[in-house]
């Protein structure tokens, strides 16, 4: 099977603008949670997606936001980007039962300037 | 929430010696422990897990213990080799039911195999 996949790989924004980061799970997978990743605070989950519900949330601003389609594809915007956004984003996706493995994307590095 | 403390943040080890890497966690109820390996510039790839009702696990070179009455966990590589260089990973989850969880992780270790 293809791995989870996310595009874009880079993104430079200035601060204000939005940003929306797509990603694919592997085939099948109904579970997608996204991480911000940083030199200072390292992984911390943002948010879970279910089948196109959200099921679980970090402890992230409202300017944070997702949503997952009916194929189990998912978004994440950023709105009113600040410096301190500038991150690696990671998605990973899992079937969706308890506790299976987490398989991570590539990443989308942003850079907020 | 849970709260994952990781250590040490840099490890350096001279090939083929052991190297050890602990992890405490504060929720009582967390019962889901994966390691995660992370290649610079690359995607976070799991490498072990382990889940509460087992004491330890192994595969090949890598072994993690789990301590529930501690709260704590390590990671153990033995015959390490220049490839294991990378950062490590711990992360710990609760149960939230319905199928849904959310992993806290450590700081993470960068681990150094010397040649």
């Amino acid at each position: 099977k293809a791995g989870v996949t996310q595009t874009p790989r880079y993104l430079i924004k200035t601060r204000g603008q939005q940003v929306t980061l797509s990603c694919s799970p592997i085939s099948g997978h109904r579970s997608v949670s996204w991480y911000q990743q940083t030199p200072g605070q390292g992984l911390q989950f943002l948010f879970e997606y279910f089948s196109e519900t959200q099921r679980n949330k970090g402890n992230f601003p409202g300017r944070f936001s997702g949503r997952q389609f009916s194929n189990s594809r998912s978004e994440m915007n950023v709105s009113t980007l600040e410096l301190g956004d500038s991150a690696l984003y990671l998605c990973a996706s899992r079937a969706g039962n308890v506790q299976e493995t987490q398989y991570f994307g590539p990443g989308t590095r942003l850079l907020v300037l | 929430g849970e709260n994952v403390e990781q250590h040490p943040s840099t490890l350096s080890v001279q090939e083929g010696d052991s190297a050890v890497i602990k992890c405490t966690y504060s929720d009582s109820a967390s019962n889901y422990f994966p390691w995660y390996k992370q290649e610079l510039g690359k995607r976070p790839q799991l490498i072990i897990d382990i889940r509460s009702n087992v004491g330890e696990k192994k595969d090949q070179r890598i072994a993690v213990t789990l301590n529930k009455t501690a709260k704590h966990f390590s990671l153990h590589i033995t015959e390490t080799q220049p490839e294991d260089s990378a950062v490590y990973f711990c992360a710990a989850s609760p149960p939230r039911g319905a199928g849904s969880y959310q992993l806290t992780f450590g700081k993470g270790t960068k681990l150094s195999v010397i040649p």
